[in-house]
């Protein structure tokens, strides 16, 4: 079946680093990737997504781009604030069915 | 403002204690689903509804039910609570399609069961 992978946490970075946050899937067609960000006590908002090969999605200053030779959609963000302190998650949606597949979630801890 | 409306934010009940948590959105959207979230599983689907009247199960629906009765509801129901079921639940909403919108979820519900 279909399933995400995600690096572990928690990432902890300096404010103004560089982050990446790892994530691998396994699906037998042509699944649309998704990031989404769960700030501390709130529901998960969608942060970006991209439905096919190559495609990049971006927002807020994060992107990630969809790779189907590594199966991988990796999240990154050229200097991260103390606001962007939160859990990350990896899904996928598959044939466009009813579900979205989530990995585990990469919590993200920015200090100053 | 467009949102998936959850109620109650916590809750905390005992054993057997038959409960609902209810689900409201307002983007007259076809798809709804519940999830819970639980440490180290990421989210995992408990049930969907493609629309009024069709709902069916994810990949742990065990010990719940929901229901379909107008386009906007989604309740979750659990008959008979048990500790296991201590969790964090999310409901969701998506237009038709869900490849290219994802869901909008709500803030959530944080359930105790004692």
């Amino acid at each position: 079946g279909d399933s995400v992978t995600q690096m572990e946490g928690p990432v902890t970075l300096s404010e103004e680093a560089f982050l990446t946050i790892n994530c691998t899937y396994t699906a037998t067609g042509y699944p649309s990737l998704f990031w989404y960000v769960q700030y501390p006590g709130e529901g998960l908002q969608l942060l970006l997504k991209a439905t096919k090969a190559d495609d990049k999605g971006s927002n807020k200053g994060f992107e990630a781009t969809y790779r189907k030779e590594t199966t991988s959609f990796h999240l990154e963000k050229g200097s991260v604030q103390v606001s962007d302190s939160a859990v990350y998650f990896c899904a996928l949606n598959e044939g466009g069915g009813n579900k979205l597949t989530f990995g585990t979630g990469t919590q993200l801890k920015v200090e100053l | 403002e467009a949102q998936v409306t959850q109620n109650p934010r916590y809750l905390i009940t005992v054993t057997g204690k038959k409960l609902t948590v209810t689900c409201s959105q307002n983007m007259n959207h076809e798809y709804m689903s519940w999830y819970r979230q639980d440490p180290g599983l990421g989210l995992r689907q408990i049930y969907y509804s493609m629309n009024v009247e069709v709902t069916d199960k994810g990949d742990v629906p065990e010990g719940y039910k929901v229901s379909r009765k107008e386009k906007r509801n989604f309740p979750l129901i659990l008959e008979s609570p048990s500790p296991n079921q201590t969790s964090l639940y999310f409901c969701a909403s998506s237009k038709q399609g869900l490849r290219d919108y994802g869901y909008t979820f709500g803030s959530g519900t944080r359930l105790t069961v004692v």
